[in-house]
């Protein structure tokens, strides 16, 4: 199994350009998280999803939309991206009736 | 609301113990959860403990758990340069929109040779 992956791995954007973050997993893990990691701030939820089609905003959603149209994937879409989105990005699942998180391997952006 | 503290720095020397303390706010959380995140990596679930019970040891990681104070601790006996990373502890959310685990900031280890 490769558990969760995320694409890219690195990304450069310029203020307002748009990409989409692809979150994969083969655990048929029922829940799906994105994260962003910030120096100090540690982790902070955007959104996340308790099954397919179904997405439900986390602590700090705005700027982000989020899709989950197949069970083992999550995208999160940036729209307009702003410098205040330069972060590393998680996702993260778990299956239902467990609360442990197996984190993917992580997506470095940077806007400018 | 609910929170997860812990300090931001421990540096210890190699072979000494490291012990990253954590507090949590819901008394009525079922697990409690230990990951380790290394430079450039996702985190990791390194350990956790069961609310019922008070102590746990894995090799050279022993998790201490007081309910009381809810505060709960990771010991690394004989510390490596290896065993240099972030380490987060984690509670269970049982409501909100914080999904199911709220994560603490991170304690950030540095061993130092």
């Amino acid at each position: 199994n490769a558990g969760v992956t995320q694409t890219p791995k690195f990304r450069v954007l310029k203020t307002g350009q748009s990409m989409t973050l692809l979150c994969a997993q083969d655990m048929n893990h029922e829940y799906m998280y994105w994260y962003r990691q910030d120096p100090g701030m540690g982790l902070r939820l955007i959104h996340y999803s308790v099954g397919e089609g179904t997405t439900a905003k986390g602590e700090v959603p705005d700027g982000y939309n989020v899709s989950r149209l197949k069970k083992q994937n999550f995208l999160l879409g940036l729209e307009s991206a702003a410098p205040s989105q330069t972060s590393v990005y998680f996702c993260a699942s778990n299956p239902a009736g467990a609360y442990e998180q197996y984190f993917g391997p992580g997506t470095r952006l940077t806007v400018t | 609301g609910e929170d997860v503290e812990q300090s931001l720095f421990l540096s210890v020397r190699e072979g000494d113990s490291s012990v990253i303390n954590c507090t949590y706010t819901d008394s009525s959380s079922t697990y409690l959860y230990w990951y380790k995140q290394e430079p450039g990596a996702g985190l990791q679930l390194l350990t956790y403990i069961f609310s019922n019970m008070d102590m746990k040891q894995d090799q050279r990681l022993t998790v201490l758990l007081n309910k009381k104070d809810k505060h709960l601790s990771l010991r690394i006996a004989d510390t490596q340069t290896g065993d240099s990373a972030i380490y987060f502890c984690a509670e269970v959310n049982y409501g909100g929109s914080q999904g199911n685990l709220i994560f603490g900031k991170g304690t950030k280890l540095s061993v130092k040779p």
